[in-house]
């Protein structure tokens, strides 16, 4: 059984741009989590995603957006990037989104500078 | 608003030593509450508790959850060092609001 993968590791942007982070969902899993976690901090709910649809979205901005693939992998897309979006970004797959032991990749650690 | 609040947000203790952690939430439409283990990047899933009064364990780690007082407690029986993590407790809702997690709580096992 394959875990929660994540990538890129690390990644440096300037304000302004764009970044895409991708993450692959452990195998037999069908919903994406995206979750943004700002030092010592908990992670904030970003969106989920469930059948290539976008299935809840918490309190961020439009242009956090994102895409889910027919295998289940998922997308994360943020333009006009702040110094603010600086953090790490957590991806977790789960069974469906109504069984919510989700499981955890490792992360991207976004610096915005 | 929802709020999860975890105390203490840090905590040092001795090897040997047992470790109570605790969690508070205030959410509508609550589901269940999850513990993870934080120690580099990834949380690790501990436990999911959706009834009252039903201990969970794994090995030195227990867990209930008080449905009519809003809390939580994760236990740590025995602490090694390889318990020294970040300890998230997250609350479930219905719906596909994601988790809401609280800030965490550090806790540094000494040799």
């Amino acid at each position: 059984e394959t875990g929660v993968t994540q990538s890129p590791t690390h990644l440096i942007k300037t304000r302004g741009q764009q970044v895409t982070l991708r993450c692959s969902s452990q195998s037999g899993h069908n919903t994406v989590s995206w979750y943004q976690q700002a030092l010592g901090q908990g992670p904030q709910f970003i969106f989920q995603y469930y059948r290539e649809e976008e299935n809840g979205r918490g309190n961020f901005p439009p242009r956090f957006s994102g895409l889910q693939f027919p295998n289940y992998s998922s997308e994360l897309n943020v333009n006009a990037l702040e110094l603010d979006d600086s953090a790490l970004y957590l991806c977790a797959s789960s069974l469906g989104p109504g069984r919510n032991e989700q499981y955890f990749g490792p992360g991207t650690r976004l610096t915005v500078t | 608003e929802d709020k999860v609040v975890q105390s203490p947000l840090s905590l040092v203790v001795h090897e040997g030593d047992t470790v109570t952690l605790n969690c508070s939430y205030e959410v509508t439409n609550f589901r269940s509450l999850l513990w993870y283990k934080q120690e580099k990047k990834a949380p690790t899933f501990l436990f999911m508790l959706t009834s009252s009064g039903i201990e969970k364990k794994s090995g030195r780690l227990s867990s209930i959850l008080d449905k009519k007082e809003l809390f939580s407690i994760l236990n740590i029986t025995a602490t090694q060092t390889g318990d020294s993590a970040v300890y998230l407790c997250a609350v479930e809702k219905g719906g596909a609001d994601g988790l809401t997690f609280g800030k965490g709580t550090h806790l540094i096992i000494q040799p």
